[in-house]
């Protein structure tokens, strides 16, 4: 079946410090694919997606570009702040007509440090 | 806010006690879900229901039993629980079958069983 890996965690980082979180995945087809961030005490929330190979998902200075080739979707931040303290989720969308069917990984959770 | 409100936030309950988890989403959705998160495993989804049908049940033990009497509600009865239950409860919502692949989540109801 349909499967996510994401670096085992935790992550530490001092602020701005470049941030890479890697995510692949196996399916069947070419699925589309997520970030979500789960800060504390919150539920999950969508942070970025692509839909297509070669797509780049951005959003609040995070990246992630879907390689069709190496099958990985992984989150990258050039300068993290102590608000990016959170636990990241990288998924994939399964075909399943009237809901959305996401398979999510084991999460990271990222520590940013004044 | 996210529009998607769970209650109770905390529950701690016995192995005999019979409890309920209540999720309500104010978006107006048309699918929502039933998500386990425990420590160090990808999230598991137990439950989808597409316009108050129930579309997915993954295997989940019948000491779990959902309700969705309308498209804003979705109930988790839980009775003659074990210890390995202890968990976070996620409720999230979609408009279903958007193809977004956007999930909505609540803050999630954390489980004890003592």
């Amino acid at each position: 079946g349909n499967s996510v890996t994401q670096m085992e965690g935790p992550v530490t980082l001092s602020e701005e410090a470049f941030l890479t979180i890697n995510c692949t995945y196996t399916a069947t087809g070419y699925p589309s694919l997520f970030w979500y961030v789960q800060y504390p005490g919150e539920g999950l929330q969508l942070l970025l997606k692509a839909t297509k190979a070669d797509d780049k998902g951005s959003n609040k200075g995070f990246e992630a570009t879907y390689r069709k080739e190496t099958t990985s979707f992984h989150l990258e931040k050039g300068s993290v702040q102590v608000s990016d303290s959170a636990v990241y989720f990288c998924a994939l969308e399964e075909d399943q007509g009237g809901s959305e069917k996401l398979v999510f990984g084991k999460g990271t959770k990222l520590t940013v440090n004044p | 806010e996210t529009g998607v409100t769970q209650t109770p936030r905390h529950l701690v309950m016995g192995m005999t006690n019979k409890k309920s988890l209540k999720c309500e989403q104010h978006l107006g959705h048309n699918a929502m879900y039933w998500y386990k998160q425990s420590a160090k495993k990808p999230l598991e989804l137990m439950f989808v229901y597409s316009l108050e049908e129930r579309v997915e049940n993954n295997s989940v033990p019948s000491r779990f039993s959902p309700e969705c009497p309308n498209s804003s509600h979705l109930f988790l009865h839980l009775h003659t629980l074990q210890p390995e239950d202890s968990a976070l409860y996620l409720c999230a919502s979609s408009r279903g079958g958007a193809g977004t692949g956007e999930l909505f989540f609540g803050e999630g109801s954390r489980l004890t069983v003592l």
